[in-house]
């Protein structure tokens, strides 16, 4: 596609519950990033795919976050026994090498 | 490790007056610069990027920024504010290896 992809757009879950989370990247790009946007709040770094290498975690608040990357492509955010404080937008980007990244509209994520 | 510092969470201007995002960055060696623009409740904008090239860098809506190595700044202007650039802007560093570091973001409110 022209542009990094989310869905869903927007994700209405109840508390304790498993939610996931997509990010198509631009064709190629080898980086792919997840940050959490809560409101009025800057960008907090989540986890890094870096082609090959073991993706950097060390954003990831807790054990209930993961993600993974598929064929270097698609990426999923997995959310467990989700809680309120999880009510975000959850934004990805890529980017190839040095350059810019990209950012997808993100998925925001409401917690009830 | 980078880091990136921008000196004010909050910028207040008139409309017609300049705008100074003020960023410094730390890195072990030059990196790559850019500044987003995140107008409400939409997603990251590009407005311009260094990448050692020139060191004063035009960008989209008027806006440019200046890579200072000896002072490690890299400060985003425009002559004349317009009620449209209230946003949130985000200076970012990238350096190879590396991912991408964001600083916490200026917030711009523009009066009329």
């Amino acid at each position: 596609g022209a542009g990094v992809s989310q869905s869903p757009s927007n994700k209405v879950t109840e508390k304790g519950k498993d939610v996931e989370l997509r990010c198509d990247p631009i064709s190629g790009h080898t980086a792919l990033y997840w940050y959490r946007q809560s409101l009025g709040q800057g960008l907090e770094f989540l986890i890094y795919f870096q082609g090959n290498s073991a993706p950097d975690k060390s954003g990831l608040p807790s054990d209930r976050f993961s993600a993974e990357r598929t064929g270097g492509s698609v990426s999923t955010l997995t959310i467990q026994r989700t809680q309120q404080e999880d009510s975000a937008v959850y934004l990805c980007a890529s980017s190839q090498s040095n350059t810019e990244a990209f950012f997808g509209q993100g998925t925001r994520l409401t917690v009830v | 490790a980078q880091s990136v510092t921008q000196l004010d969470s909050h910028v207040s201007v008139s409309e017609g007056t300049p705008v100074l995002l003020r960023c410094n960055y730390s890195s072990s060696y030059s990196p790559s610069l850019f500044w987003y623009v995140q107008h409400p409740n939409k997603g990251l904008q590009l407005l311009l990027k260094y990448t050692s090239a020139a060191t004063l860098v035009k960008g989209i809506n008027g806006f440019e920024a200046e890579f200072k190595k000896s002072e490690t700044s890299f400060h985003l202007t425009k002559p004349s504010a317009h009620m449209s650039d209230a946003a949130e802007y985000f200076c970012v560093s990238y350096a190879a290896g590396n991912k991408l570091t964001f600083g916490g973001g200026t917030r711009v409110l523009v009066k009329p």
